[in-house]
């Protein structure tokens, strides 16, 4: 089955300063990508993702660019400010409606004042 | 996407028991159903798929007579965590794949058994 790695595990950047998540994938014919933001005791929420035929995709301060033949794909996110202090989590799926999604280990950000 | 509901959000139980968790699709109807389970500081890990109107799908490892899935219509699926023991004390969370290609998850469920 599908194994995601995701790194760092935690990470701390000053406010203004840009964070980025690495994560890498071992199946080939995963093609959708997520990335998840999770407060504690919380539901994951969605922030942004990319499919297996985009190489990159940017939401304001959010960007994630995907490798397909290194199979890894990563988070950028430019300007944090102390509300990003949160879990994230990427993810990969093949097949996305009956497959479910495999989840990297999380990244612990904190971003501080 | 879709609106998901997942019941209880929180609950508290005694060893040896038994307890329902219900995740419900609002909006759309589903015929696959994801059930995740994450322990503090840990990622989400897949349980089981659960699918309408036939048996569910487990991961390795996870006791399928333990947890029992059931999945009766398109808008329902049931966890029961049966025979509750404090290593069961988790964060339940159930996931639809929505009509646009993701996925939309329930609130979750913070089961505390003691």
């Amino acid at each position: 089955g599908e194994n995601v790695e995701q790194h760092p595990s935690t990470l701390s950047v000053q406010e203004g300063d840009s964070a980025v998540i690495k994560c890498t994938y071992s199946d080939s014919a995963s093609n959708y990508f997520p990335w998840y933001k999770q407060e504690l005791g919380k539901r994951p929420q969605l922030i942004i993702d990319i499919r297996s035929n985009v190489g990159e995709k940017k939401d304001q301060r959010i960007a994630v660019t995907l490798n397909k033949t290194a199979k890894h794909f990563s988070l950028h996110i430019t300007e944090t400010q102390p509300e990003d202090s949160a879990v994230y989590f990427c993810a990969a799926s093949k097949d996305t409606g009956r497959r479910a999604l495999t989840f990297g280990s999380g990244t612990r950000l904190q971003v501080q004042p | 996407g879709a609106v998901v509901s997942q019941h209880p959000s929180r609950v508290i139980c005694k060893s040896g028991t038994s307890v329902k968790i219900e995740c419900r699709s609002l909006d759309f109807q589903a015929t696959t159903m994801f059930w995740y389970r994450q322990f503090p500081k840990q990622s989400l890990m897949l349980m089981a798929t659960s699918n309408e109107g036939s048996k569910a799908t487990y991961e390795q490892g996870v006791e399928k007579d333990k947890f029992l899935i059931n999945h009766a219509s398109l808008t329902l699926s049931t966890l029961t965590v049966t025979s509750a023991h404090p290593e069961d004390s988790s964060f339940y969370i159930c996931s639809v794949a929505d009509r646009v290609g993701g996925y939309t998850f329930g609130s979750g469920t913070r089961l505390t058994v003691v």
